[in-house]
């Protein structure tokens, strides 16, 4: 099955713009879902498709990809940001496949 | 209100069996395609199965595939994982998730998940 690669944690500095990337080779061929989850709670949806939110997800948060590369983009980040960022695709098998997640720490 | 909550979680011995349930309510249970995810304590979510929405077709990671069996039951607004042969690294909060897609749809969005059961595997 595929792999998602996502670096483990980033930083940014509070009102800047941070950006979390995906890679893997079935993004070339599907669009990434991403998902926020704070300690204890369950993930929420933030992205998915080419660049849609769901309701109630602020539009500071967007998505964007070039070949194998997903990005989730927070303009203007917030401190209630502050949480583990997962990207997830379908793989070749019809699967579904997570990234390891990444740690963003809003400064 | 849509709610999925999951129950079945215990702490069972290696080799043993286990089966866990999620009980949905607030949307047309039918219509979607339904997902089991997990998340180890202290790590990084892995996708577990996926059942269509008339249990016609599933999925498995490989990490499970022969041990563990999807199903549900449309009649009970219910989704199960059978979870057989267990070993100590199935030991994870185990959620259940609907998956966003149109009716019939499988998509990689799930935009309702549960709160998670806790299945420990430790002799």
């Amino acid at each position: 099955s595929s792999e998602l690669t996502q670096g483990p944690a980033v930083s940014v500095a509070l009102g800047q713009t941070v950006r979390i990337t995906c890679q893997g080779d079935s993004l070339r061929r599907y669009y990434a879902t991403w998902y926020q989850q704070k300690p204890g709670q369950a993930p929420l949806l933030v992205i998915y498709g080419r660049n849609n939110r769901p309701s109630g997800i602020p539009d500071r948060f967007s998505g964007s990809s070039s070949g194998d590369t997903a990005s989730l983009t927070i303009t203007g980040a917030q401190a209630e940001d502050e949480a583990d960022y997962y990207c997830n695709s379908r793989d070749s098998s019809g699967t579904v496949v997570f990234g390891g997640g990444t740690k963003l720490t809003v400064l | 209100e849509v709610q999925l909550v999951e129950s079945g979680g215990v702490v069972v011995q290696p080799g043993r069996s286990l089966r866990l349930s999620c009980a949905a309510s607030g949307f047309t249970f039918d219509d979607y395609t339904m997902h089991w995810v997990r998340q180890p304590p202290g790590k990084g979510l892995e996708w577990v199965s996926l059942i269509s929405w008339n249990g016609g077709s599933t999925f498995y990671a490989d990490s499970v595939k022969g041990r563990f069996t999807i199903s549900r039951d449309n009649s009970k607004n219910s989704l199960y994982l059978q979870m057989n042969s267990l070993r100590p690294e199935d030991t994870a909060l185990y959620y259940c998730a609907k998956d966003f897609g149109e009716v019939g749809a499988t998509t990689t969005s799930f935009d309702y998940w549960g709160q998670g059961t806790l299945v420990t595997v430790s002799s």
